[in-house]
């Protein structure tokens, strides 16, 4: 049972306009958002966070919302650019009986940014 | 300066063998974890150590064993490997456990 989605598997850009990539979550425990950059043969990067009690997250060219009643997030990037080309996972945590909190990953999105 | 690294990047073996991967972090961070990429890019937790104590201990088979020596390192150890262990698998560091994960650069296992 895969708690978070990420339903596009791949998305592609024109450079310069907007890129909005989508997570949804199904346990309404959730209480901490991240987005996360992989390039090939690299680990993820952190790239933003959000927390529930926010529905907003801004750095830079990118934000994150969050809707909670629908269990929605999505990263936009804005403007997009070459160098944003991608995979974008979406994590959400979930403190666990034992005090700890544990991530839960979706299988990402592949971001390619035409020049 | 690598944050997280992990050796080696690549690994090929036969079923049946035992084989380690190691993980270093220079970050200073209490907690440690270990992720499997498999062949559909699913990212999934397997183990998580904080101050060198297993904290998160997923359905793993106990063929795998982490090892934490001290706080900077955590490694993996896989016995008697099969052809369904083959995967990416990705050390990563934070401090607390809440709170964004640096991960290294992973380490592709085949199992041939």
């Amino acid at each position: 049972d895969q708690q978070v989605k990420q339903n596009s598997p791949s998305l592609s850009v024109q450079e310069g306009r907007i890129s909005i990539l989508n997570c949804d979550y199904t346990n309404s425990m959730f209480d901490y958002f991240l987005w996360y950059k992989k390039y090939p043969a690299e680990g993820p990067t952190f790239l933003i966070s959000i927390s529930s009690i926010k529905d907003k997250n801004e750095d830079g060219r990118f934000t994150v919302f969050l809707n909670k009643s629908a269990k929605h997030l999505s990263l936009h990037i804005v403007p997009s650019q070459p160098g944003d080309s991608a995979v974008y996972f979406c994590a959400a945590s979930v403190l666990e009986g034992s005090g700890t909190y544990k991530y839960i990953f979706g299988t990402g999105t592949r971001l390619k940014v035409l020049a | 300066d690598t944050a997280v690294s992990q050796t080696p990047k690549y690994l090929v073996t036969q079923m049946g063998n035992d084989k380690s991967i190691k993980c270093e972090q220079n970050l200073g961070h209490d907690t440690m974890y270990w992720y499997k990429q498999d062949s559909k890019k699913f990212l999934k937790i397997m183990f998580s150590y904080n101050n060198k104590e297993l904290i998160i201990n997923e359905t793993v088979p106990n063929r795998f064993s982490p090892k934490s020596p001290d706080k900077a390192h955590l490694n993996l150890h896989i016995n008697s490997l099969e052809l369904g262990d083959s995967a990416v698998y990705f050390c990563a560091s934070s401090q607390g456990t809440g709170g964004e994960q640096y991960f290294g650069p992973g380490t592709r296992l085949t199992v041939t």
